[in-house]
C-alpha cells in the first residue's frame, strides 16, 4: 500500500495518561501534516513538516502536544497528560508541493476516559 | 467574518436529483481550492479540485467565482453512493501556502 499510513487506528486511554502516534506519508511527498478532527467539525490545522523542519504549529498544539519527523520520513504526534477535550480523530496528510490538495491517512480515533 | 463557511446541511435528497453546495471564503487571498469527500468515520478523500475556469468530473461540477469569493460543487443525477459529508478546503498564497483550511463539511444523503 502506497497511501499514507497511520497507527493505531483506535487508541482508549485514561486521562492523564501518555499517547503517541505515528504517521507514514507516500514515500515521495516531502510535506507533513497533522490535523483534528471532532465530530461535526472540518480537519483543524495543527502541524506542518518539511522534510525534518517542523515549520508551524498551530496555537492548537498546547504544550502537551509534541511532533517530530527525524530524518525527514515517519512522523510521531505526542500527547502528554491527555485531557476528555483531546478525544478527536487525528488525521496525518502529506503532499508532494505547495498548493495541492493532501492524501490522508485513515487516522487514529483516540478516545480519553 | 469566518475564513470558511460552507452551507450547513443537511441535505437530503431522492436518487436522480441534482444537488449543489456552496462555500464561502473571507481571505481574497486564497489560490487553490479542493473538495473532499469524508464518508462517515472515515478520512478526507481528495475529489476534485476546483479551477478557475470551472471543471467537470463525470456527474461532479466545480465552479470558482473570485468576484463574490465562493466554490460550488454541482452533483448531477444523485446516486446512493454519493451519501457522504462534503467538505471544501483552500489554500492561501503567501508565507502559508502549504496549509488547507477546512469549512465544517456539509452531509449529503440520497435516498431510494
Amino acid at each position: 500500500d502506497t497511501g499514507v499510513s497511520q497507527d493505531p487506528r483506535h487508541k482508549i486511554t485514561k486521562r492523564g495518561q501518555n499517547v503517541t502516534f505515528r504517521c507514514d506519508p507516500i514515500s515521495e511527498h516531502n510535506r507533513l501534516y497533522w490535523y483534528r478532527q471532532t465530530l461535526g467539525q472540518g480537519p483543524e490545522f495543527l502541524t506542518y513538516f518539511q522534510n525534518e523542519a517542523q515549520l508551524e504549529k498551530s496555537r492548537l498544539l498546547s504544550d502537551r502536544f509534541s511532533a517530530e519527523r527525524p530524518k525527514g520520513s515517519f512522523s510521531t504526534l505526542e500527547i502528554q497528560r491527555t485531557e476528555q477535550g483531546d478525544s478527536a480523530m487525528y488525521l496525518c496528510a502529506s503532499s508532494q508541493s505547495a498548493g495541492q490538495g493532501y492524501t490522508f491517512g485513515s487516522g487514529t480515533r483516540l478516545t480519553v476516559v | 467574518r469566518k475564513e470558511v463557511e460552507q452551507d450547513p446541511g443537511p441535505f437530503n435528497v431522492p436518487e436522480g436529483a441534482t444537488v449543489a453546495f456552496n462555500c464561502t471564503y473571507s481571505n481574497s487571498a486564497s489560490q487553490s481550492f479542493f473538495w473532499y469527500r469524508q464518508d462517515c468515520r472515515k478520512e478526507p478523500k481528495l475529489l476534485m479540485s476546483v479551477y478557475s475556469s470551472g471543471n467537470e468530473d463525470g456527474r461532479f461540477t466545480a465552479q470558482l467565482n473570485r468576484a463574490s469569493q465562493y466554490i460550488s460543487l454541482l452533483i448531477r443525477d444523485s446516486k446512493l453512493s454519493d451519501s457522504a459529508t462534503y467538505l471544501c478546503a483552500f489554500i492561501n498564497s503567501g508565507g502559508s501556502n502549504y496549509k488547507l483550511t477546512f469549512g465544517k463539511g456539509t452531509l449529503l444523503t440520497v435516498n431510494p
